[in-house]
């Protein structure tokens, strides 16, 4: 069983240049979510998804985009990368809300 | 929205010793507080989590026990071991406002000295 699975799990671009982060869960989940991990900052909501087809802004989603493909998959879109999105990114999914969040391993990356 | 405050951020205990951590939070209607673990180089596990309508909540080692009046809850690992050594995260669910994501604390560095 694979769980929540994140792709790719290490990138380092230049300012400027856009990428896509990739995540799916075969657990049959309703919710899913993206989160950024900064040092000293614990886990910060970036956005989310409640259900397939629906996607809300969380607590920091400037220069981010998602896109809720279907049940399974979930995923993270920085269009012009900034030195500030240097993070590590976790993916992460529910049955339904408030409940146990089965997190990715998460993707570093570093914007130089 | 809710905040939550963790402490201490650093905690370094003898192997056998007990480990705290405690996070306070600030919205009263906050209903649900978990807590994580994240060993090095993973994406973080639930061990343990409470409900409001508990005062406290026991798992083998570990046990979380919550004060609504004083919204403060706190992790407590006993006969602490090697693989204790992680970061762990306090997390609390507020019913109120769009989000659907926890809250989660700024992280606790637990080192279990040999």
């Amino acid at each position: 069983n694979a769980g929540v699975t994140q792709t790719p799990k290490f990138q380092v671009l230049k300012t400027g240049q856009s990428m896509t982060l990739q995540c799916a869960q075969d657990m049959n989940h309703n919710s899913m979510y993206w989160y950024r991990q900064d040092p000293g900052m614990g886990l910060r909501l970036i956005y989310y998804s409640a259900s397939e087809g629906t996607t809300d802004k969380g607590e920091v989603p400037n220069g981010y985009n998602v896109s809720r493909l279907n049940k399974r998959e979930f995923s993270l879109r920085l269009e012009s990368a900034a030195p500030s999105q240097t993070s590590v990114y976790f993916c992460a999914s529910t049955l339904e809300g408030p409940g146990e969040l089965f997190f990715g391993e998460g993707s570093r990356l570093t914007v130089l | 929205g809710e905040n939550v405050e963790q402490h201490p951020s650093t905690l370094s205990v003898q192997e056998g010793d007990s480990a705290v951590i405690k996070c306070t939070y600030s919205d009263s209607a906050s209903n649900y507080f978990p807590w994580y673990k994240q060993e090095l180089g993973k994406g973080s596990q639930l061990i343990i989590d409470i409900r409001s309508n508990v005062g406290e909540k026991k798992d083998q080692r570990i046990a979380v026990t919550l004060n609504k009046t004083a919204k403060h809850f706190s992790l407590h690992i006993t006969e602490t071991q090697p693989e204790d050594s992680a970061v762990y995260f306090c997390a609390a669910k507020s019913p109120v406002g769009g989000a659907d994501g926890l809250t989660f604390g700024k992280g606790t560095h637990l080192i279990i000295q040999p």
